[in-house]
């Protein structure tokens, strides 16, 4: 199974920062890996597709980097809406697997 | 739009069952692969399992395998998941979530969630 680690597990930001989350795969996984966000009591919903292509209605301060085993989502100009959770997911294998979360904080 | 709306969800004992429902809408559903996510109280993303457009592959994941079973409809719109010999870890919301893929220049295929419903919480608990 391929692991993928993010880090940090939590990070309290304040409003216009610009912030990196990162994903580290435990193999290779080529461009195979997508980004999500889950807001409080809500569902998980599609940021970031194959390491760095926005998906439909994504604002723009949004972007994913990265290929190989190392992988990162910037927020660029954080809004106090973009406080969630944030999910790297791995699907080159067919049984994908998720990261265990980034909990990002607005101040 | 794109609508996904699960039911089905709910108390059970362990050892019990019970049969998820994912309602599609908005999109021709037959076009597309379709999966089960969950996520337990407080924790990350679990994958459960994923099904083709015809139904024909299916993939679960270890924690899963031989007791869930994937299923769908494309007359009804709907998606299924029959689970069986039900586990307090089994306690989690479920999430339906249609795959979509993206093809490189190679050809090479990659799949992603690109639409999520809201869930159904399943507890198992005597």
């Amino acid at each position: 199974e391929i692991v993928l680690t993010q880090s940090p597990d939590f990070q309290s930001v304040t409003p216009k920062e610009k912030v990196t989350i990162t994903c580290r795969a435990s193999q290779s996984i080529g461009s195979s890996l997508h980004w999500y966000q889950q807001k409080p009591d809500q569902s998980p919903k599609l940021l970031i597709k194959y390491a760095s292509q926005s998906f439909s209605g994504v604002p723009s301060r949004f972007s994913g980097s990265g290929s190989g085993t190392d992988f990162t989502l910037t927020i660029n100009s954080l809004e106090a809406e973009d406080a969630a959770t944030y999910y790297c997911h791995q699907s080159s294998s067919l049984r994908g697997t998720f990261g265990q979360g980034t909990k990002l904080e607005i101040k | 739009q794109v609508q996904l709306v699960e039911s089905g969800g709910g108390l059970v004992k362990p050892g019990g069952s019970l049969r998820l429902s994912c309602a599609a809408s908005g999109f021709t559903f037959s076009d597309y692969y379709m999966s089960w996510i969950r996520q337990a109280p407080g924790k990350g993303l679990e994958w459960v399992s994923y099904i083709s457009s015809s139904g024909s592959t299916i993939y679960y994941a270890d924690s899963v395998k031989g007791r869930f079973t994937i299923s769908r409809d494309n007359a009804k719109n709907s998606l299924y998941l029959q689970m069986n010999s039900l586990r307090a870890e089994d306690t989690a919301v479920y999430y339906c979530a249609r795959v979509a893929w993206y093809y490189d220049s190679s050809g090479l295929g990659t799949y992603y969630f690109d639409y999520w419903g809201q869930g159904t919480l399943v507890t198992v608990s005597s």
